[in-house]
């Protein structure tokens, strides 16, 4: 079975700084991997995807991830983080097999931006 | 492009009655929505999945006839919770995705409604 593991709950980054958000996950192939975002409140918000190719995923708002097979990682960057990007943030998974394509969640990390 | 909209976003309601929630893919022909339910700080874990015309497919431990769940056309599921109680207050979220064909290869992403709160007095 597919999951998905993001080590850190709380992450507190100032306007301006960089971020790395870390998420590993436990597949038995090459999986799909997503970042969502979600506001207080909100559904979530695709930040970007991988599916094949370049491991370098470019994404909305700044964002990027990247796929490293040797370290089944896939974890998210910004290099100037902004106040509005202050949310929680969920890596997930996604089964390559089969029909229903289910997403697997991690737990999410809740970003705080510090003015 | 890909909206999905929720309705309604927040509804309070008491203990015993049913509550209806819709998904709505607005510009997209979805034949799989997926609907979740999350709990305060927690992640969002997967209730079932819904075809279009046929059965939902529940994962384990969710009560198919307490999350009624139907399909009737791409662009609309409905998930109904009934008899609510209290323990079943959450925040509950679905997801469509296209219909493969629509986009590039089989696994496109889900693209998510806003959620309705739900609140079982």
């Amino acid at each position: 079975a597919q999951s998905v593991t993001q080590p850190d709950i709380h992450i507190t980054v100032s306007e301006g700084a960089s971020l790395e958000l870390r998420c590993n996950y436990s597949y038995g192939a090459t999986p799909y991997l997503f970042w969502y975002v979600q506001s207080p409140g909100q559904g979530l918000q695709l930040l970007l995807k991988y599916f094949s190719g370049d491991t370098l995923v470019q994404g909305i708002k700044g964002f990027e991830a990247e796929f490293k097979r040797s370290q089944s990682s896939f974890n998210l960057r910004k290099p100037s983080v902004h106040w509005s990007d202050a949310a929680e943030y969920f890596c997930a998974v996604g089964a390559r097999a089969g029909g229903g394509n289910k997403l697997t969640f991690g737990t999410g990390t809740q970003l705080k931006v510090e003015l | 492009g890909a909206v999905v909209s929720q309705h309604p976003s927040w509804v309070i309601c008491k203990s015993g009655t049913s509550v209806k929630i819709e998904c709505r893919s607005l510009d997209f022909q979805a034949t799989t929505m997926f609907w979740y339910r999350q709990f305060p700080k927690q992640s969002l874990m997967l209730m079932a999945t819904s075809n279009e015309g046929s059965k939902a497919t529940y994962e384990q431990g969710v009560e198919k006839d307490k999350f009624l769940i139907n399909h009737a056309s791409l662009t609309l599921s409905t998930l109904t919770v009934t008899s609510a109680h209290p323990e079943d207050s959450s925040f509950y979220i679905c997801s469509a995705r296209t219909t493969p064909g629509q986009g590039v290869g089989l696994n496109q992403p889900q693209h998510f409604g806003d959620g309705t709160r739900l609140s079982i007095l």
